[in-house]
């Protein structure tokens, strides 16, 4: 049974600082990872899909890496701000699942002035 | 594109009461799914459509969850009778055709069980 777990459950940085969100998952056999932003009372957001053959992927600030040999991925978010205050949940597509996604409980970030 | 729509957002009930959520997926999409997010985890999958078909019911309690989507296009989700247990948030996404395509959450319902 795949299982995802996110270190670490809540962060506080102040503005400007890079910081790294670490998501880990039992089972290496994926075919892809993605990061999603939630913020309180919303639904999920989409940041970043990276494909079980990819690296790594970007997006403006944020960068996701993917180590599948290793079960981990990280999320890499360059000069916050306090519009990135949310929990960041990452997520597991299994291979040879019909599409089921299996998510990590989170890490919330606060970025404070 | 409008986004996922769900309704209601909040629904207060007490132990053993019926309730009925709904969900109105992205135009085109094939694929429906239902989560439920308890407070402080991460969403958990309940049930999955490929237009008005079953592909996964395995996490769903079958016993007092139900849900259907007619026509493969709305769905809705009834818990009867619900239980303290059930409170959480109901989230409902989609995703269009491709496997490597991103899901589309709506905003969720937010049920509390008294």
């Amino acid at each position: 049974k795949q299982e995802v777990t996110q270190i670490p459950a809540a962060l506080s940085v102040p503005e400007g600082e890079n910081l790294v969100l670490n998501c880990s998952f039992t089972d290496s056999a994926i075919y892809n990872l993605q990061w999603f932003r939630q913020d309180p009372g919303k639904g999920l957001t989409s940041l970043l899909l990276i494909q079980s053959s990819q690296r790594e992927q970007t997006s403006g600030r944020l960068n996701a890496s993917l180590d599948k040999s290793s079960g981990r991925s990280t999320l890499y978010i360059a000069a916050s701000q306090p519009g990135d205050s949310a929990t960041y949940l990452c997520a597991v597509k299994e291979a040879g699942t019909a599409s089921k996604l299996t998510f990590g409980t989170g890490t919330r970030l606060q970025v404070t002035l | 594109e409008a986004g996922v729509a769900q309704s209601p957002r909040y629904k207060i009930i007490e132990k053993r009461q019926s309730v009925a959520f709904w969900c109105n997926p992205i135009s085109g999409h094939a694929t429906l799914y239902w989560y439920q997010q308890i407070l402080g985890q991460g969403p958990k999958l309940l049930i999955q459509f490929q237009n008005n078909g079953v592909v996964d019911d395995s996490q769903l309690p079958k016993d007092r969850f139900s849900a259907e989507r007619l026509k493969g296009v709305d769905s809705t989700l009834k818990i009867q009778p619900a239980k303290l247990e059930d409170s959480a948030v109901y989230l409902c996404a989609s995703r269009p055709q491709g496997a490597n395509s991103p899901l589309h959450f709506g905003n969720g319902t937010r049920l509390t069980v008294t």
